[in-house]
């Protein structure tokens, strides 16, 4: 298995600009999780998914995000209009409860820019 | 509130020697426990981990020990080396919850000194 896969792995944009970071799970993954990771903040948990369907957004900071998962193989984050206090990377984590004993698999992250 | 931290933003190292990070939780209904590692530019990955029946776990070089009294569980690297510097990650999981959900402390960097 390839992982979980997330794109792009960077992203600059400018404020104001619409940014939509994607992200493929692992195939037989029942759970999906948006994290975004900040100096100050460690990680913070964005929104989670179950069977493709949000749970829990309670994380998600503002109107500006939101994210979608359409079906069990794809999932969006996006943001509009970005700001600078965006920057930060983004990871994306699958795992399958009825396992998941060992937590979850992240993706590599986008890390995204906004100037 | 954070109910998982990570107080040591940094912890440095020399090579050979034993490197302890820190962990307190509040939630009394954790009763998972994990560590991930993280290296620049890609995702944490699991490290090891320990239920709360336990009082420690050990894999290699690394080993877990949770004080459930306390709240706090730790992470001992020994030896320590220079491929272990990396951020650390802890995270706790009340299982009887929906979806095992995971609560990340702020994580601490590691580096270890050749």
């Amino acid at each position: 298995d390839a992982g979980v896969i997330q794109s792009p792995r960077h992203e600059v944009t400018e404020m104001g600009q619409e940014v939509t970071l994607r992200c493929k799970p692992i195939s037989g993954h029942d759970y999906l999780f948006w994290y975004r990771q900040t100096m100050m903040r460690g990680l913070e948990l964005l929104i989670y998914f179950n069977n493709n369907v949000p749970i829990d957004d309670s994380g998600m900071p503002e109107d500006r995000f939101s994210a979608k998962m359409p079906n069990a193989s794809f999932s969006t984050l996006k943001i509009q209009p970005s700001e600078p206090r965006d920057s930060a990377v983004y990871f994306c984590a699958s795992t399958q409860m009825r396992t998941g004993l060992h937590g979850y698999t992240f993706g590599s992250g986008t890390r995204l820019t906004v100037v | 509130d954070q109910q998982v931290k990570q107080n040591s933003p940094s912890l440095s190292v020399q090579e050979g020697r034993i490197s302890i990070l820190n962990c307190d939780y509040t939630n009394s209904m954790f009763d998972y426990f994990l560590w991930y590692k993280k290296y620049p530019a890609e995702g944490p990955t699991f490290l090891i981990s320990i239920s709360s029946i336990k009082d420690k776990n050990e894999d290699g070089r690394f080993t877990v020990f949770l004080n459930k009294s306390a709240k706090h569980l730790s992470l001992h690297i020994v030896p320590s080396q220079p491929g272990d510097s990396a951020v650390y990650f802890c995270a706790a999981s009340a299982r009887n919850n929906a979806g095992n959900m995971l609560t990340f402390g702020g994580g601490t960097r590691l580096m270890v000194k050749p």
